[in-house]
């Protein structure tokens, strides 16, 4: 099994709700990831989570909290977000071993914030 | 993040030619670098990868790395209308840092 499972597929949410991604592998990786990639850019490293510690903020909003509740699942947790936040949302995972470059990439979160 | 720039696209070549991908970064401490190809509405996935200063080759792509100069480059030869895409560089420091180039997209013209 090589997937990254993402869910939803694509989400509308307003500024004052509150909702969460969710991505699963079973691939018995040990490094996940959440990236945020708008039109035409290259997907923009959000967080890190390593062992199932967060190991890399990128100076992220607070109104994104991300969680690791085990090895082989990553949420990312939204709050009062702003419509500058659409984008596709795209969780990925790798084996964690130094040096080892790649990621295995789900389908992406489409998220649009009116 | 990481600077990471790449050569301004869109690039434009004929099938069967050779599409030159470039890639420039600012972290002396990179290690190892890697190349993505990401389709249209489709998420990226990984090319090749390279280690050591040379070139490194993969049936028609070759990964060229020069860290002295802090370049790295893709060449795909025999270009096909399949390889339409954009190709993102992504230079890894630590042990799970990926942070992708600004990327470049080629267009192969039949």
């Amino acid at each position: 099994d090589t997937e990254v499972t993402q869910t939803p597929k694509h989400l509308v949410m307003g500024m004052t709700n509150k909702k969460s991604l969710k991505c699963e592998q079973h691939m018995g990786h040990r490094a996940m990831y959440w990236y945020k990639q708008k039109a035409k850019k290259p997907p923009e490293l959000m967080f890190v989570y390593s062992y199932e510690k967060l190991s890399i903020n990128e100076s992220v909003p607070s109104r994104f909290s991300p969680e690791c509740p085990n090895s082989s699942l990553l949420n990312l947790h939204l709050h009062a977000l702003q419509p500058e936040d659409s984008a596709l949302y795209l969780c990925a995972s790798s084996s964690g071993t130094p040096g080892t470059g790649e990621l295995f990439f789900g389908e992406g979160s489409r998220l649009t914030v009116l | 993040q990481k600077e990471v720039e790449q050569n301004s696209g869109p690039l434009s070549v004929p099938e069967g030619a050779i599409a030159s991908l470039n890639c420039t970064y600012s972290d002396r401490g990179s290690q190892s670098f890697f190349w993505y190809r990401q389709y249209s509405g489709k998420s990226p996935e990984l090319i090749m990868f390279i280690y050591s200063n040379g070139d490194k080759e993969d049936g028609r792509f070759t990964a060229q790395l020069n860290k002295a100069s802090q370049y790295v480059s893709l060449l795909i030869r025999d270009s096909q209308p399949s390889d339409s895409a954009t190709y993102l560089c992504a230079p890894q420091t630590g042990a799970n840092n990926l942070f992708f180039g600004t990327g470049t997209r080629l267009t192969v013209i039949p």
